[in-house]
């Protein structure tokens, strides 16, 4: 069984440009959910996507957005980037997000985003 | 969320046993422990997890104490390999959160194994 598939595995942007990452979940997983991890402040929930719908937001700017298609497959957008959106962005997917117990939850490699 | 507390750092020497401590004081009763490893620049690579028996499997052990207040994650026989920052987070599992996924995670643990 193929695990989480994050493309592209690196990626370098300048200010002010938008950059749109992918997330395939494992199959037959629902439940994709995304994070950034900085040096600085470590790893942060962005948002979850459950049936194509948002559940969950973490604290960031509106920037910041994602989107979930009828296959389970994921991709986050930032607009207008700035030099602090450098990062490891990485997904993470489940079969529910948690509904049933003993789930396990799985994340993929990430995507290095570097912002020049 | 529950928040967890680790050592910020850990050696252990190649071979031997290496034991992992998390306290996390304020789990609810629907809270999973989970565990997991990041080697640098890699996604977070998952270990084990538990709801209050002890666990077992492949990779390591997991001891979880009858309060559930704190729990100890043990690599059996530590290799070079197992050098990496391991993260102890605490999971809502449940039918009521149902598509409700939202990890909040701490600094982790940064183990080197020693040679």
């Amino acid at each position: 069984k193929a695990g989480v598939t994050q493309t592209p595995r690196y990626l370098i942007k300048t200010r002010g440009q938008q950059v749109t990452l992918s997330c395939s979940p494992i199959s037959g997983h629902r439940s994709v959910s995304w994070y950034q991890q900085t040096p600085g402040q470590g790893l942060q929930f962005l948002f979850e996507y459950f049936s194509e719908t948002q559940r969950n937001k973490g604290n960031f700017p509106g920037r910041f957005s994602g989107r979930q298609f009828s296959n389970s497959r994921s991709e986050m957008n930032v607009s207008t980037l700035e030099l602090g959106d450098s990062a490891l962005y990485l997904c993470a997917s489940s079969s529910t997000g948690g509904g049933l117990a003993n789930e396990k939850l799985f994340f993929g490699s990430g995507t290095q985003l570097s912002v020049l | 969320d529950a928040k967890t507390t680790q050592p910020t750092s850990m050696d252990c020497a190649e071979g031997r046993a290496a034991n992992l401590p998390c306290n996390h004081s304020t789990i609810s009763g629907n809270e999973y422990v989970y565990w997991y490893r990041q080697i640098h620049s890699q996604g977070p690579q998952y270990i084990i997890h538990g709801l209050k028996n002890n666990e077992t499997n492949e990779m390591a052990s997991l001891i979880i104490t009858e309060d559930r207040k704190s729990s100890t994650l043990i690599l059996p026989h530590a290799t070079l390999r197992d050098t990496a920052v391991y993260y102890c987070i605490v999971r809502v599992v449940g039918l009521a959160n149902f598509g409700n996924e939202k990890l909040t995670f701490g600094t982790g643990t940064r183990l080197t194994i020693i040679p």
